[in-house]
């Protein structure tokens, strides 16, 4: 248990449906993050939130609509995705968004059909 | 941006053996690196963090050093075990980022 939660843990999707994935953190952390882990891939960065301000967006399709109601929440909005959008998405939080140490959640295994 | 280079990428040693996996990054512009550890689709597990001002850092049967002028680091994980397979991920923290290697893919024979 690593303090960061994320549901749901698998979803499987068809391109019109609109889903969301969620995150928390009980870690009292500052900054969030989600993360996209595809087959054979690293991990590619998709958006940091640092006190509930996006700090970075790392040229995700829109398609993909992150949500930061507070420092404890982030979702992740899904909508007409793609098969090729079939991966891994991983959350994490940090005490702060420069340096700090990050933690992970146990990560969301997203199927597009 | 930062290029991240993990060797091997996949290692298999028999139990008890000493394991030294390598990780090179292209920007000695970081503020810390962080080892973890990726268990098959599960999520990431932090082992070690090192701070840029830092040499090594050592937590139980695992030791990681960092040569950040170079962009180098090693983590050496002493006697393994079965449990330590797994894949190892290095990730260099630099401007907000996290940068990720490819990993590395343990399996300890017992």
């Amino acid at each position: 248990e690593t303090g960061v939660t994320q549901t749901p843990r698998h979803l499987v999707m068809g391109m019109t449906n609109k889903k969301s994935l969620k995150c928390e953190q009980h870690l009292g952390h500052n900054a969030m993050y989600w993360y996209k882990q595809s087959a054979k891939k690293p991990l590619e960065l998709m958006f940091v939130y640092s006190l509930e301000e996006r700090v970075e967006n790392n040229s995700v399709p829109s398609r993909f609509s992150p949500e930061c109601p507070n420092s404890s929440h982030l979702f992740l909005h899904l909508h007409t995705l793609q098969p090729e959008d079939s991966a891994l998405y991983l959350c994490a939080s940090s005490p702060r968004s420069v340096s700090g140490e990050l933690f992970f959640g146990e990560g969301s295994r997203l199927t597009v059909l | 941006k930062q290029e991240v280079t993990q060797i091997p990428a996949a290692l298999s040693v028999p139990e008890g053996e000493n394991l030294v996996l390598n990780c090179s990054f292209t920007d000695s512009a970081i503020y810390n690196l962080q080892w973890f550890r990726q268990d098959p689709g599960k999520g990431l597990t932090s082992l070690l963090l090192i701070q840029s001002s830092q040499r090594e850092q050592t937590s139980g049967r695992l030791n990681a050093s960092l040569d950040k002028s170079s962009g180098r680091s090693t983590l050496y994980i002493a006697a393994s075990q079965p449990g330590d397979s797994a894949t190892y991920l290095c990730a260099p923290l630099g401007d907000y980022k996290l940068s990720f290697g490819a990993g590395t893919t343990v399996t300890v024979r017992a």
